[in-house]
């Protein structure tokens, strides 16, 4: 049973500050991994992807993977109001595979 | 970003009923996902779809469940006897341009009520 694990939080953080989601998945075949924001009611949003162990940056965003520690996580650095929401880790194999997703982790930026 | 249309955005039926949740591309796609969320829990893999054929199920794509492409460019879910436990967020998503390892695109989803 393919498995990806995240705190369900809230995870709250002061306007400006670092955010760090963290995610675990138990199916070592796992490739690659994403990262989606839902905001209640609406349909998860890509953010990031990440295939290779180490940091990849995109903007604000960095992804981490560590596949020894079967580990993913994301920084959100200069944190917004507008970043609250639900930050979804999902996993998934090679070519067009199926995705499994963890429940998210809620995120609040306070002003 | 490859984008997607679902319809409708609610729909609200009654238990027993039959329901047909609809999902458009906006460019010409062979391959496509459904995923569900039941509020306040994960989002689930239902089926994707492969050039007319079912590529890959999950246990809970059971016997209620068909996916069509009707008309070459509609892709459809049906639910033939919807439960109370049937109501979710359903999503229909397509993959991303990179190929391998690809992500998913999700439409807006269709919030399916049952009563």
């Amino acid at each position: 049973q393919k498995e990806v694990e995240q705190n369900s939080g809230p995870l709250s953080v002061p306007e400006g500050a670092i955010a760090s989601l963290n995610c675990t998945y138990s199916d070592r075949g796992s490739q690659s991994f994403f990262w989606y924001r839902q905001y209640s009611g609406k349909s998860p949003e890509l953010i990031m992807f990440i295939y290779s162990n180490g940091d990849k940056e995109d903007g604000r965003f960095t992804a981490q993977l560590n596949k020894a520690s079967q580990y993913v996580s994301l920084l959100i650095r200069d944190s917004q109001p507008s970043d609250s929401a639900t930050y979804l880790c999902a996993a998934g194999n090679s070519g067009y595979s199926t995705l499994t997703f963890g429940k998210g982790t809620m995120l609040l930026v306070s002003p | 970003e490859p984008e997607v249309t679902q319809t409708p955005s609610h729909q609200v039926t009654q238990m027993g009923q039959e329901v047909i949740l609809r999902c458009v591309p906006i460019s010409n796609h062979l391959y496509f996902y459904w995923y569900r969320q039941i509020l306040g829990q994960k989002v689930e893999f239902l089926v994707s779809f492969y050039n007319n054929e079912i590529s890959e199920k999950s246990e809970i794509f059971d016997d209620q469940f068909s996916v069509e492409r009707p008309d070459g460019s509609n892709f459809t879910l049906k639910i033939r006897s919807t439960k109370l436990e049937d109501s979710a967020m359903y999503f229909c998503a397509i993959p991303g341009p990179h190929g391998v390892n690809t992500e998913a695109f999700f439409g807006q989803g269709t919030r399916l009520t049952v009563v």
